[in-house]
């Protein structure tokens, strides 16, 4: 079974700090990808990478930012936080470029910014 | 207009009967579909997956694609209480590796 491992459920910082939000796969997956997800929005993707160094922008990059320097590893960095940055992220792998192959999604990070 | 839509609901469903979920998206070339669920609080974890049209069936779910419609829909037979979720409809677009949620239907099985 695939795990895709956030490193925390629950994370509470303050406007204007450097937040990081790690993701740990342990498939070998090319793909990882970072969402938000807000009640009334669906999700969204912040970022994606498709390989080690390797990342392009979603819909809602602004105010995020990556880094993928191990191929297992995918983390998003909040450069400044803000209020409005308070949601569910959700990090995802997936393998290949199979055209069905399904991604897997970790169990969240819930942020909240003070 | 969203590239993949889904009626928010909720879909509200007797115990036993079938619920049905319905998706459209935009994107003609789109190659794959999923189908996900998600527990309140949890996050989605994959139902099914179709890229051909026509229908697919894992026990208790159908999935069924009609590409020339771009709809994709989910059946859900002899519904459960734990059938309780919201289920996502993600699609794989013609180009590129990402995919694209609609906005997830909410489903309640009463017992």
């Amino acid at each position: 079974d695939v795990k895709v491992t956030q490193s925390s459920r629950y994370l509470v910082k303050r406007t204007g700090e450097k937040v990081f939000l790690e993701c740990v796969q342990d498939m070998d997956h090319e793909n990882m990808f970072w969402y938000r997800q807000d009640p009334g929005l669906g999700l969204r993707l912040i970022y994606f990478s498709y390989d080690v160094k390797m990342k392009e922008k979603g819909d809602i990059p602004e105010g995020y930012s990556v880094s993928r320097e191990k191929k297992e590893r995918f983390s998003l960095i909040l450069e400044s936080a803000s209020t409005n940055q308070t949601s569910m992220y959700l990090c995802a792998s997936r393998g290949g470029q199979v055209v069905n192959q399904p991604q897997h999604f970790g169990d969240g990070t819930r942020l909240s910014i003070l | 207009q969203k590239e993949v839509e889904q009626n928010s609901g909720p879909l509200s469903v007797p115990e036993g009967a079938i619920a049905s979920l319905n998706c459209t998206y935009s994107d003609r070339g789109s190659q794959s579909f999923f189908w996900y669920r998600q527990y309140s609080g949890k996050s989605p974890e994959l139902i099914m997956f179709i890229y051909s049209n026509g229908d697919k069936e894992d026990g208790r779910f159908t999935a069924q694609l009609n590409k020339a419609s771009q709809y994709v829909s989910l059946l859900i037979r002899d519904s459960q209480p734990s059938d309780s979720a919201t289920y996502l409809c993600a699609v794989k677009g013609a180009a590129g590796n990402k995919l694209t949620f609609g906005g997830g239907t909410r489903v309640l099985v009463k017992p």
